[in-house]
């Protein structure tokens, strides 16, 4: 059973331009958390979510950061028109159930 | 709102020495959990603690619970180099269940030769 997927795993984009990043969940997992981690920080939860629902996006951004767990394929997290201050690590973890979170290995974004 | 502290925040120790990284928390919570993370990688767990009274070593690491202190403590027995690496607690808030956990700031630990 393969672990958490998220691709890519680095990722440079110029300010304004759109980022996309998708956490391919364990088999079974239909449970979907991004987490947010600035340098030196802890990670900050983002977004929960089930297939096809957003369950809890209380710790998105209101605006440019969208995310979709879909029937079919990966969950994505989308950043529009990206700012220096987006630049982090995104971390996706999966569950089969809502309980014990296994994460995946991070996509590190970099805004220039 | 839930918070979780940790401290130290950085810590520096000799092998072979003990030592104990404290989280607290400032409500209620479900289940409690320690993961490791090295640098430029993910989160790996150490332990899940859920319920008061908890202990659970694995190692050279032991992880208990106390619900009532809102605290859980992760002692370091005679430490090795390999344990180097920055250590965090994150609790899942009863409230909110199953849908997020909090972070604390991590620990960063150096184990010095």
């Amino acid at each position: 059973n393969a672990g958490v997927m998220q691709n890519p795993r680095h990722l440079v984009r110029r300010r304004g331009q759109e980022a996309r990043l998708r956490c391919s969940p364990m088999k079974g997992h239909s449970h979907v958390y991004w987490y947010r981690q600035l340098p030196e920080e802890g990670l900050k939860f983002m977004v929960y979510l089930q297939k096809e629902n957003i369950i809890d996006e209380s710790g998105m951004p209101k605006e440019r950061f969208s995310a979709e767990f879909p029937k079919e394929g990966p969950s994505i997290l989308r950043i529009q028109q990206v700012v220096r201050g987006d630049s982090a690590a995104y971390f996706c973890a999966s569950s089969p159930r809502p309980d014990t979170q296994y994460f995946g290995p991070g996509t590190r974004l970099t805004v220039l | 709102e839930l918070k979780v502290e940790q401290n130290p925040l950085f810590l520096s120790m000799q092998e072979g020495k003990n030592y104990t990284i404290y989280c607290n928390y400032s409500t209620t919570s479900d289940r409690l959990y320690w993961y490791r993370q090295d640098p430029g990688k993910s989160l790996e767990s150490l332990f899940v603690l859920l319920s008061n009274g908890a202990v659970k070593q694995e190692g050279r690491l032991m992880a208990s619970l106390d619900t009532k202190a809102r605290l859980s403590t992760l002692h370091i027995t005679a430490a090795v180099h390999d344990l180097s690496a920055t250590y965090f607690c994150a609790v899942d808030a009863a409230e909110t269940s199953g849908s997020r956990l909090t972070f604390g700031e991590g620990t960063q630990l150096t184990v010095n030769p």
